[in-house]
């Protein structure tokens, strides 16, 4: 059974902290991994990942994925409370994307 | 605006009634989602329409009833549901459904969140 896992399931971090959101997953056709981020409101796409080894950075949002060990994580530097999401990662079978539980990150002031 | 319109955003609704809930977008994709987001667990994909045709159906139950009459819109139709289905409701398209790893992201629209008494 195709499957993507997440963690941590919640995150609170202080302004200006550093996180890694954690995204590993097992399907049968893998096609692309996808990262979005979601408020109170439609998911908004941040990355797309296809290759491993290659990072795709966007301000201070990044993203690597390992194709080997079945892994992505989303690192996120010197935290905002715009920050302050749900992150969700999602894989590209081909015929359909599978996601996970999403990440709920809370930065606090 | 992400390009996908979901309409209505909110909706209450009881056991017994019937209501619909509506998409469009506006990209040019030919592949539109439906997805049941509930409190906890991950996106529960319940259709799938590539090019009209419907290609997934989630094992959903027979009183959600979707209608793609065209690329650009997609229904789902509710009736006689459940407290359990309370949910958001997020509707999403991208440009083709399979084949290459080019195939990009999904695009959301903003939910419909559905709450039944």
């Amino acid at each position: 059974e195709d499957k993507v896992v997440q963690s941590p399931l919640s995150l609170v971090v202080h302004e200006g902290d550093t996180v890694t959101l954690n995204c590993s997953y097992e399907v049968t056709n893998f096609r692309s991994l996808l990262w979005y981020k979601q408020e109170k409101k439609a998911p908004t796409f941040l990355f797309m990942l296809t290759s491993s080894g290659i990072e795709k950075k966007s301000g201070r949002l990044s993203s690597i994925l390992d194709k080997k060990e079945l892994f992505s994580i989303l690192n996120i530097t010197a935290t905002q409370t715009g920050d302050s999401a749900v992150y969700l990662c999602a894989v590209n079978t081909g015929n359909q994307f599978y996601f996970g539980t999403g990440t709920s990150l809370t930065v606090i002031p | 605006e992400t390009g996908v319109t979901q309409t209505p955003r909110h909706l209450v609704m009881g056991m017994t009634n019937k209501k619909s809930l509506k998409c469009e977008q506006h990209l040019g994709h030919n592949a539109m989602y439906w997805y049941k987001q509930s409190a906890k667990k991950p996106l529960e994909l319940m259709f799938v329409y590539n090019f009209k045709e419907q290609t997934e159906n989630n094992s959903v139950p027979s009183r959600f009833s979707p209608e793609c009459p065209n690329s650009s819109h997609l229904f789902l139709h509710l009736h006689t549901l459940q407290p359990e289905d309370s949910a958001l409701y997020l509707c999403a398209s991208s440009r083709t459904l399979s084949g290459s790893a080019n195939t990009g992201e999904l695009f959301f629209g903003e939910g419909s969140r559905l709450t039944v008494l």
